[in-house]
């Protein structure tokens, strides 16, 4: 199975401040990677495909991108309704196994 | 719009079974494959199962296989997991997801239920 290892499990962040998360992934997967954003008490929500495409609606302080096997989220300003769990996901093979998340909370 | 909604869930002794069942409107759900994604409680996600749009393909995870069985009915565009022989380390948030591979070309999991909680406990 692919294991992806995401860092850091925790940040405290401050309103406006740039955040980058890394995801990096035990074999080559291309570009088949996603990430969610999760709010307690709800469902998770795709916020980039494809390592590096926005899903349609997310705002464009989310970004992400890929240096061989390792991907990074990053937000730009972040703003209160960031903080949330943030996972990264792989979608090349079965199982389709998550990262372990990254939880961003306020300084 | 696309809505999924998950049903099915409630307090369970281990052994036994139960069924999830997640109502899918907004889309045409003949066309998608759709996923289990599951979350124990403070947890982060883990992926369960697979259907491919006609039914015809299942993938699962080693920690369910042979446990649970993932099936759709198109004509009532429902998706659903049979869990039997349910454990302890079962319990979690269970979620319908659906693959945006027709739409994009890429997979991942675009649209999500609100999750059905599933408690296994004597």
């Amino acid at each position: 199975d692919i294991q992806l290892t995401q860092s850091p499990s925790f940040l405290s962040a401050s309103i406006g401040d740039r955040v980058t998360i890394t995801c990096r992934a035990s074999q080559g997967i291309s570009s088949y990677l996603a990430w969610y954003q999760q709010k307690p008490g709800k469902a998770p929500g795709l916020l980039i495909y494809a390592a590096s495409t926005l899903q349609s609606g997310v705002p464009s302080r989310f970004s992400g991108s890929r240096s061989g096997t390792e991907f990074t989220l990053t937000i730009n300003s972040l703003q209160p309704e960031d903080f949330a769990t943030y996972y990264c996901q792989q979608l090349i093979s079965y199982p389709r196994t998550f990262g372990q998340g990254t939880k961003v909370e306020i300084k | 719009q696309v809505q999924l909604v998950e049903s099915g869930g409630g307090v369970v002794q281990p052994g036994r079974s139960l069924r999830l069942s997640c109502a899918a409107s907004g889309f045409t759900f003949s066309t998608y494959a759709m996923h289990w994604v599951c979350q124990a409680p403070g947890k982060g996600l883990e992926w369960v199962a697979v259907i491919s749009f006609d039914g015809s393909n299942k993938e699962y995870a080693d920690s369910v296989k042979g446990r649970f069985t993932i099936s759709r009915d198109n004509s009532k565009n429902t998706l659903y997991l049979q869990m039997n022989s349910l454990r302890a380390d079962d319990t979690a948030v269970y979620y319908c997801a659906r693959d945006a591979l027709l739409l994009t070309g890429y997979s991942s999991f675009d649209s999500w239920g609100q999750g059905t909680l599933v408690t296994v406990s004597s």
